[in-house]
């Protein structure tokens, strides 16, 4: 199946400080991603979509300002977490598809914020 | 839109018992239906996956699925669980278009001994 590699895996920064997490499809090439974020002991939250060449669609609640997202080639997204709080700390995960296959996902990234 | 609805926060089972995690959704255009199971501080795993054809769906480490379109449902079975199985289990939808995938609630499956 296709790949979808997230980086880092962890990350701890500083509240205060912004962290980036890339989202790259290995061995296809995707026109659209999507971010997710899960709390603790909770389900996966859609945040936004990923548009390559065009502005992210935020879901409802998503501070657009807070979670930059920038898809500037057609196997790279990345999502930069800005001035980083303890609340923004999560498992945030990717995910992008093959031409009219299914979704797969990205290991995640595991943010704690200090 | 889609929506999906797990039924069980947890489902406690004793080791080598069969389970059943249940699953239903809602969507106005077709779907594609998804199983992931999700180990603690761990990623997803894809378990298993209904796309087209036929509605038995047989997954990973035994599991297996049926999609019914009638019931809207996307039940996920296990004949003979294990301790190795304890984990959370979701449930998911998603457009056949733009991919999209909508997430249920979770289910937390405990295989005691």
């Amino acid at each position: 199946g296709a790949v979808v590699s997230q980086h880092p895996s962890r990350v701890i920064c500083k509240s205060g400080t912004s962290v980036k997490i890339e989202c790259r499809s290995l061995d296809f090439q995707a026109t659209t991603m999507f971010w997710y974020r899960q709390f603790p002991k909770q389900s996966l939250m859609l945040m936004a979509t990923s548009n390559e060449g065009s502005k992210a669609t935020y879901e409802q609640g998503v501070e657009k300002d807070k979670f930059l997202i920038n898809h500037a080639s057609l196997t790279l997204s990345t999502l930069t977490v800005t001035s980083a709080h303890p609340e923004d700390s999560s498992f945030y995960i990717c995910s992008a598809s093959p031409a009219n296959t299914e979704a797969f996902f990205g290991q995640g990234t595991r943010l704690t914020v200090v | 839109a889609q929506s999906v609805t797990q039924l069980d926060s947890q489902v406690p089972v004793f080791e080598e018992a069969p389970v059943e995690l249940r699953c239903n959704y809602s969507s106005s255009v077709s779907v594609y239906l998804f199983w992931y199971v999700q180990y603690p501080n761990q990623g997803l795993q894809l378990l298993l996956k209904y796309l087209s054809g036929s509605t038995l769906v047989k997954g990973i480490n035994g599991f297996e699925a049926e999609f019914n379109k009638s019931q809207t449902s996307f039940h996920l079975r296990k004949p003979s669980v294990h301790i190795s199985d304890t984990a959370e289990y979701f449930c998911a939808v998603s457009d056949t278009g733009g991919f999209k995938t909508i997430f249920g609630a979770g289910t937390r499956l405990f295989v005691k001994a």
